[in-house]
């Protein structure tokens, strides 16, 4: 199949670390990437992983990613209340063309 | 802002009916992608156009067609209406063709559609 699944809500106190999770089915998936949606906006891209890393730390986002058990996390240190958006857990696979397989979307919310 | 533009911003219409969204992508990107966004079917890839020729198909409907012209910019048509086209329609661009990962997508604000 190609589903890559995430949980739908997190909700996290201003200053905590936030950490969201998702799975994927497809073993040659080649990269990983998470992307972030504000209201009304676009989709924007956080990051992105090889799929022969295991972290990728950028400023206060780190990604983990568990080849084995196809799992990505990502994780946001020091949350503020202008992370709350949805995040979007992506795959993608070189079928000739570029084809990306997104999850459903976190939706973080921030309390201050 | 991502330097990617889509217009119009809103869209309603009737059942039945076509529409053509219309996409620009960043200055110098050869490559353009459709995407929808619905509530029940999240953000599903719909095609990928680069330097005006096909180069990647997801799940685009048999109604639904798209193209790239000369000067890169892309049209999404829409035909035959239903109301579950209602969606949230996404254009991105990136710098080539696309190769899976390497290069990043940039995306448009997207055209909300609303089909009655």
């Amino acid at each position: 199949g190609e589903d890559v699944e995430q949980s739908l809500f997190l909700s996290v106190r201003e200053g905590d670390s936030s950490v969201i999770n998702c799975t994927y089915t497809d073993s040659s998936s080649t990269y990983l990437y998470w992307y972030k949606q504000e209201p009304g906006a676009g989709l924007q891209l956080l990051t992105y992983i090889f799929s022969n890393m295991d972290m990728k730390q950028d400023q206060r986002l780190t990604v983990l990613l568990n080849k084995k058990d196809k799992h990505l996390s990502l994780r946001i240190a020091d949350t503020q209340t202008g992370d709350s958006a949805i995040y979007f857990c992506a795959e993608s696979r070189d079928t000739g063309g570029f084809k990306t397989i997104f999850g459903a979307g976190t939706r973080l919310f921030v309390k201050a | 802002d991502s330097g990617v533009t889509q217009t119009p911003k809103h869209l309603i219409t009737a059942t039945g009916q076509r529409v053509t969204l219309r996409c620009s992508p960043r200055s110098g990107d050869l490559s353009v992608y459709w995407y929808q966004q619905s509530l029940d079917q999240g953000l599903q890839f719909l095609i990928q156009y680069y330097n005006g020729e096909e180069r990647a198909k997801g799940n685009i409907l048999e109604r639904f067609s798209a193209q790239q012209f000369p000067d890169l910019h892309s049209e999404l048509n829409l035909s035959s209406l239903e109301l579950g086209d209602s969606a949230l329609y996404f254009c991105a661009s990136s710098a080539g063709f696309g190769l899976a990962g390497v290069e990043t997508q940039y995306f448009g604000p997207g055209t909300r559609l609303l089909v009655l």
